[in-house]
């Protein structure tokens, strides 16, 4: 494996349902991060890990809670979420700050809430 | 709010043509610019990265930044049908407490016309 990889690529959840998305990175990164990406939005960062620590939380919902158990996992549990919670969620990771080149992003979990 | 700005187009060009696409950045603080290449239904993927005022070039593609306009672009010389695509802009800034953030703009959709 290398790069970033993403579990599971679609996931279809109702609405009283509890499902994980996983992302792993094969790069020797030492920061990870979740994003959302909506239809005619930016994307919108949602949490960043330093070295395993969450060090931003974008005023996500408590619905979605991350966990980083080492510099090359990190997880987003979903629990009651809203049908407006659809979207493509991406995993990216990059050395601390990524000033110099950038992000490296997994090619994403394609969420439907119904 | 700091923000990264785009034309959403669509931006059409002809195969062989110049394709210009540009971005604005409100915030001064920001240190690195990148650009980013989304094919419909797949992750973001680097092309182009600048952090100093000027221009610098990578195969068929320059980009250019003028920090005090505030002001990055990417030219695409050549174009092909393959970088049918839309272009995210991206910049990056330190947001306090050992953490920086990737910011994006809602991106450029380019059609290249054969």
């Amino acid at each position: 494996e290398t790069g970033v990889t993403q579990t599971p690529r679609h996931l279809v959840m109702g609405m009283t349902n509890k499902k994980s998305l996983k992302c792993e990175q094969h790069l020797g990164h030492n920061a990870m991060y979740w994003y959302k990406q909506s239809a005619k939005k930016p994307l919108e960062l949602m949490f960043v890990y330093n070295f395993k620590e969450q060090t931003e939380n974008n005023s996500v919902p408590s619905r979605f809670s991350p966990e980083c158990p080492n510099s090359s996992h990190l997880f987003l549990h979903l629990h009651t979420l809203q049908p407006e919670d659809s979207a493509l969620y991406l995993c990216a990771s990059s050395q601390v700050g990524g000033t110099r080149d950038g992000y490296t992003f997994g090619s994403g979990t394609r969420l439907t809430v119904v | 709010q700091k923000e990264v700005e785009q034309n959403s187009g669509p931006l059409s060009v002809p195969e062989g043509a110049i394709a210009s696409l540009n971005c604005t950045y409100s915030d001064r603080g920001s240190q690195s610019f990148f650009w980013y290449r989304q094919y419909s239904g797949k992750s973001p993927e680097l092309i182009m990265s600048i952090y100093s005022n000027g221009d610098k070039e990578d195969g068929r593609f320059t980009a250019q930044l003028n920090k005090a306009s505030q002001y990055v672009s990417l030219l695409i010389r050549d174009s092909q049908p393959s970088d049918s695509a839309t272009y995210l802009c991206a910049s990056i800034r330190y947001s306090g407490a050992g953490s920086y953030q990737l910011t994006f703009g809602k991106g450029t959709k380019l059609s290249v016309i054969p």
